[in-house]
């Protein structure tokens, strides 16, 4: 069965500092799909990098990153330069084996972030 | 803007009502998602269609009843609401097959239930 753990339940970090997040997935299947989102306190879920199983290299947007990896099972986030604003929770997701319609995503069960200055 | 409106934000209901949550979302997407999210629990699947016409169950369907009435809409009954079922709710749609990040998901805003 597939699984994502996040094990860090609570982060703190000092502004403009960089922080990991980490995520270990468990999945049989070759092809998958890593997702990280943010849940700001307003509650919506805020889509913030992909890393496809076959990428060949790390997946980076803007201030995150993704260390990806595929031995270990691992998909940690990175933010570089944190900031007030990003004070939230944070989940990562996996799609399931395969690409056929209505393959959903699995969920780990987040960690908040804390950001002070 | 182009997305997935849930309707309503917020419900309180009484132990043993019956509500029905709307979802619908405007991107042309195959498939639609129910989830739960409760807290130190993450999301939870709780019914899905795959493509219109389509329902399955996800991983905490007990209690919980979905109508995929038509391509863009996706509904979750609650047919005799119980405390347990206390929780947010996320509607989800994605296009379905393929791969990359072309293929993600869209989340709407939730919906915030209680049941007391």
């Amino acid at each position: 069965a597939q699984k994502i753990t996040q094990t860090q339940p609570g982060m703190f970090v000092q502004e403009k500092e960089a922080v990991t997040l980490d995520c270990t997935y468990d999945t049989s299947d070759p092809s998958y799909g890593l997702f990280w989102y943010k849940q700001p306190s307003s509650g919506e879920m805020i889509f913030l990098i992909y890393q496809g199983s076959y990428d060949q290299q790390n997946a980076t947007e803007g201030r995150y990153s993704l260390n990806f990896q595929k031995a270990r099972k691992s998909a940690n986030l990175v933010i570089s330069a944190s900031q007030l604003g990003d004070s939230a929770m944070y989940f990562c997701a996996m799609r399931g084996p395969g690409w056929k319609a209505g393959t959903a995503l699995i969920f780990g069960k987040g960690t908040t972030l804390s950001v002070s200055s | 803007n182009a997305g997935v409106t849930q309707t309503p934000k917020f419900q309180v209901l009484k132990t043993g009502q019956s509500m029905t949550l709307q979802c619908a979302q405007d991107m042309n997407h195959n498939s639609m998602y129910w989830y739960r999210q409760d807290p130190g629990m993450g999301l939870r699947l709780i019914y899905y269609s795959a493509s219109e016409g389509t329902t399955d169950k996800g991983e905490v369907p007990n209690g919980y009843n979905v109508s995929r009435l038509n391509k863009r809409e996706f509904s979750l009954r609650l047919e005799s609401a119980a405390p347990s079922q206390t929780s947010v709710y996320f509607c989800a749609s994605s296009e379905g097959g393929g791969t990359g990040k072309r293929y993600g998901y869209t989340f709407g805003s939730g919906t915030r239930l209680t049941v007391v």
